[in-house]
């Protein structure tokens, strides 16, 4: 089974510019978690969606934002970006709603903001 | 706010060794916990998984353990080997698919 997949791997944007980023789960996971990592705060959530309906969210400003589609593809988009938005932005995908269950994550789409 | 783990240390090992790599918790209200690994330029890779109904559960070399009473967690890793090398991260998760990280422990295998 194909794993989480993530695109693009790599972008470059300038401030103020806006970006979209994709993510595909694991084939019938319908949950898509969206984690930002920077070496200065580690690993934060940011969203997750469940059955095209976001059901958490973490503590980002409203710049950050998401949808997920009904084939359980996700995006998310972060507009007016910022120096500090650079970072790596991790998707995470799991098969139930519980909490517990395992989320299985993608390769990261590595963002830099110049 | 709420965390688990407060440090990215570095444990240095030798190859055959055993590894243990450990994690404070801060939210009591956690009661499901990962282990993930990353290795540099990839994803977090789950690990192991453990319930707070359990205080011991093994996988293939490696052993998590939960201690409830002082919220900490452990990662054994077995006969450590030169693809251990990564950084480990643990995350608690109690509502939604939230996962909260702490902030990662890099080890260091020694050939």
């Amino acid at each position: 089974k194909a794993g989480v997949t993530q695109t693009p791997r790599y972008l470059i944007k300038t401030r103020g510019q806006q970006v979209t980023l994709s993510c595909s789960p694991i084939s019938g996971h319908r949950s898509v978690s969206w984690y930002q990592q920077t070496p200065g705060q580690g690993l934060q959530f940011l969203f997750e969606y469940f059955s095209e309906t976001q059901r958490n969210k973490g503590n980002f400003p409203g710049r950050f934002s998401g949808r997920q589609f009904s084939n359980s593809r996700s995006e998310m988009n972060v507009s007016t970006l910022e120096l500090g938005d650079s970072a790596l932005y991790l998707c995470a995908s799991s098969f139930k709603d519980s909490h517990v269950n395992t989320q299985y994550f993608g390769p990261g789409t590595r963002l830099t903001v110049l | 706010g709420e965390s688990v783990g407060l440090h990215l240390p570095t444990l240095s090992v030798q190859e055959g060794d055993n590894s243990i790599i450990n994690c404070a918790y801060s939210n009591s209200a956690s009661d499901y916990f990962i282990w993930y690994k990353q290795e540099s330029g990839k994803g977090p890779q789950f690990i192991i998984d453990i319930r707070s109904n359990m205080d011991k559960r093994q996988g293939q070399r490696v052993t998590v353990l939960l201690n409830k009473t002082v919220k900490h967690l452990s990662l054994q890793i077995a006969a450590t080997q030169p693809g251990d090398s990564a950084v480990y991260f643990c995350a608690g998760n109690n509502a939604g698919n939230m996962l909260t990280f702490g902030g990662g422990t890099r080890l260091m295998v020694k050939p």
